[in-house]
């Protein structure tokens, strides 16, 4: 299986702050790779795909960058409702792996 | 608009079986994938079962293979997912998922395996 290791696990930081976020494959996943949000009690939302692409209808102060084994989640300048949590997913080998999480808290 | 809409969700004891489904909507449903994916308590995420757009192929992870079983009615817009010998391990929220990018989400099903 592909490892997806996602770093760091928690973060704090503040409004207005620019964040970023890494996932690392155990193997090469070209750019088979999407970043997802979720807040508490509701489903994930897909925010990026492909790696870079932005999903239609979500700010553009998100952005993916990567190929193969790293690839990162930038947030620029942070705001009130992007205090949530973080995961990436594989889609190039089954089984399909995710990231462990990355939960991005107000300082 | 893409909607999902599980259904099914509840409480089952060890070893029982339940049926979980989720009605698509907003899409050209029979030209899809479709994914499930659930998450246990306060945990992460796990991709649980895909199934191809023409329904001939199927695929499982290890934790479940075997006892669960993921089949589409493409006459009804309708993903199952059918849970047999279930273990506590299992507790967890099923959410239906769209194509093998996992694009989008449903509300999820919550599911509990406890005597």
């Amino acid at each position: 299986d592909i490892q997806m290791t996602q770093s760091p696990s928690s973060l704090s930081a503040s409004v207005g702050d620019r964040v970023t976020i890494t996932c690392r494959a155990s193997q090469g996943i070209r750019n088979d790779l999407g970043w997802y949000q979720q807040k508490p009690g509701k489903a994930p939302k897909r925010l990026i795909h492909a790696a870079s692409i932005l999903q239609s209808g979500v700010p553009s102060r998100f952005s993916g960058s990567g190929s193969g084994t790293e690839f990162t989640l930038t947030i620029n300048s942070l705001q009130p409702e992007d205090f949530a949590t973080y995961y990436c997913l594989q889609h190039n080998t089954y089984p399909l792996t995710f990231g462990q999480g990355t939960k991005l808290e107000i300082k | 608009e893409v909607q999902l809409l599980e259904s099914g969700g509840g409480l089952v004891q060890p070893g029982g079986s339940l049926r979980l489904s989720c009605v698509a909507s907003g899409f050209y449903f029979r030209d899809s994938a479709m994914t499930w994916v659930r998450q246990t308590p306060g945990k992460g995420l796990d991709w649980v079962s895909l199934i191809s757009s023409d329904g001939a192929s199927t695929f499982y992870a290890d934790s479940v293979k075997g006892r669960f079983t993921i089949s589409r009615d493409d006459s009804k817009d309708t993903l199952y997912l059918h849970m047999n010998s279930l273990r506590a391990e299992d507790t967890a929220v099923y959410y239906c998922t769209r194509d093998i990018e996992v694009s989008y989400w449903g509300q999820g099903a919550p599911v509990t395996v406890s005597p």
